[in-house]
């Protein structure tokens, strides 16, 4: 298995621009897609992200996801923060029968 | 949708059966999944059920494989999860989610895309 590694926490003001890496220890990041999720407080997840790059019906084209082969990371880009983007975020990406979670960043929107 | 429930107090060593009631989409063609999260932690994968059109098989994370069993009544729409020898790091809201699937019209693949979650159930392994 591998493990994948995200920043405890990220912070930015509104109308700002964060980036959540999510690096994968073991196996090349481009060879699985790469999904990203949104968990606000007492909520269940919601997708951001899907296949590394796609953005489900209704997700604003502020959230963008993209893949950096030379790092073996994936990255979830929100631009014009605003405070409802306060939530956890968890990347997340599998082998053959493994579905594998990153341990979650915080984002406060201050 | 979907409603999981089931959860609960239970003893270490115990066993607690969780149910999830899908509706609103051909249950009988999704994948399912569960995922758990502890108190205050992160997600965690838990397991897997294909189809039965893709054999009905299933996959486990290393923590709870040989303690865990999904299970799935297609004519009920429902996924179950019988989790046995429970332990206190098995406390948790336990999501029943649906994997979407890529299909063309003779194959859909699979890449452990979690689109619907169900609202949780909270189990707390505790003596």
């Amino acid at each position: 298995n591998f493990i994948l590694t995200q920043p405890h926490s990220v912070s930015g003001s509104p109308g700002k621009t964060v980036t959540i890496a999510c690096a994968r220890s073991r196996g090349n990041i481009a060879n699985d897609y790469v999904h990203w999720y949104q968990q606000r407080p007492g909520s269940s997840p919601t997708t951001v992200i899907y296949e590394d790059n796609q953005r489900p019906s209704g997700v604003p084209d502020r959230f963008s996801g993209s893949i950096d082969s030379s790092s073996n990371s994936a990255s979830l880009t929100i631009s014009g923060l605003k405070t409802e983007d306060e939530a956890v975020y968890y990347c997340q990406s599998y082998d053959a029968t493994n579905a594998v979670f990153g341990g979650g960043t915080k984002l406060t929107v201050l | 949708q979907l409603v999981e429930s089931g959860g609960g107090l239970v003893k270490p060593g115990g066993s607690l059966r969780l149910s999830c009631a899908a509706s609103g989409f051909t249950f009988k063609n999704a994948w399912m999944n569960w995922v758990r999260q502890a108190p205050g932690k992160g997600l965690e994968w838990v397991g897997r059920i294909k189809s039965k059109t893709n054999g009905g098989t299933t996959d486990y994370a290393a923590p709870v494989k040989d303690r865990f069993i999904i299970s799935r009544d297609d004519s009920r729409n429902m996924l179950y999860l019988q989790l046995n020898s429970l332990k206190t790091e098995d406390t948790a809201v336990y999501y029943c989610t649906t994997e979407y699937g890529y299909c063309s019209s003779t194959t859909c693949h699979y890449y452990f895309y979690m689109d619907v979650w169900g609202k949780g159930t909270t189990v707390t392994v505790s003596s």
